[in-house]
């Protein structure tokens, strides 16, 4: 069982709609989880962070975390073709150095 | 505000050969971070400084991988011989505190071809 599991995709959206990406993670240890965005060639860019149990939102974007059940999920609404990319899913497990353990990535194409 | 920036871009090297990569984080950033992501896989931790002290290298895979950060300002990553498994795309990241609540802003990456 990978660490950090993340349905590669593709995830194909309408323009406008609500795109979805789940992860889920195997250490209960871990203590924090981050979304990164990754266009092709491109450095991963952070976009979310969420520490705690519960929703955390920002602009279009919300992270949903759910220790319990040992799933993230990030949600963009009123997508865009831009935000066709790469989601990774990175969770820190060690307190001292935040390394951080990613999923392979879901990939999102949203269709004008 | 600058971010992280890696040298070279692209490295294209034969197996036997020596490469180093350069990686400058963001200024004010102590905690700097390898990666590395092969064809196909995940990206996966190298190492962790915090100034220019190693503070965790459990995912370096063996000993012809040696970082540096003397200063505790830039980084580089030499890969001493360089075998066919080394090639992907090595990327760093900078972080102003340490732990797990603190973000990490990747670079754009090294991309190294080992023929």
């Amino acid at each position: 069982q990978k660490e950090v599991e993340q349905n590669s995709g593709p995830l194909s959206v309408p323009e406008g709609a609500i795109a979805s990406l789940n992860c889920t993670y195997s250490d209960r240890g871990s203590q924090s989880f981050f979304w990164y965005r990754q266009y092709s060639g491109k450095s991963p860019e952070l976009i979310m962070s969420i520490y705690s149990n519960g929703d955390k939102e920002d602009g279009r974007f919300t992270a949903q975390l759910n220790k319990a059940s040992q799933y993230v999920s990030l949600l963009i609404r009123d997508s865009q073709p831009s935000d066709s990319a790469t989601y990774l899913c990175a969770v820190s497990v060690s307190s001292n150095t935040g390394k951080l353990i990613f999923g392979q990535g879901t990939t999102l194409q949203v269709k004008p | 505000e600058a971010g992280v920036t890696q040298f070279p871009s692209h490295s294209v090297i034969e197996k036997g050969q020596t490469v180093t990569l350069r990686c400058d984080p963001i200024s004010g950033h102590d905690n700097l971070y390898w990666y590395r992501r092969v064809m196909g896989k995940e990206i996966k931790f190298l190492l962790h400084f915090v100034k220019e002290s190693k503070q965790d290298e459990s995912g370096m895979p063996n000993n012809r991988f040696l970082a540096e950060r003397t200063g505790g300002t830039y980084s580089t990553l030499k890969v001493q011989p360089a075998e066919l498994e080394d090639s992907g795309v090595y990327f760093c990241a900078s972080s102003q505190g340490q732990g797990s609540y603190n973000e990490q802003f990747f670079g754009p990456g090294t991309r190294l071809t080992v023929l």
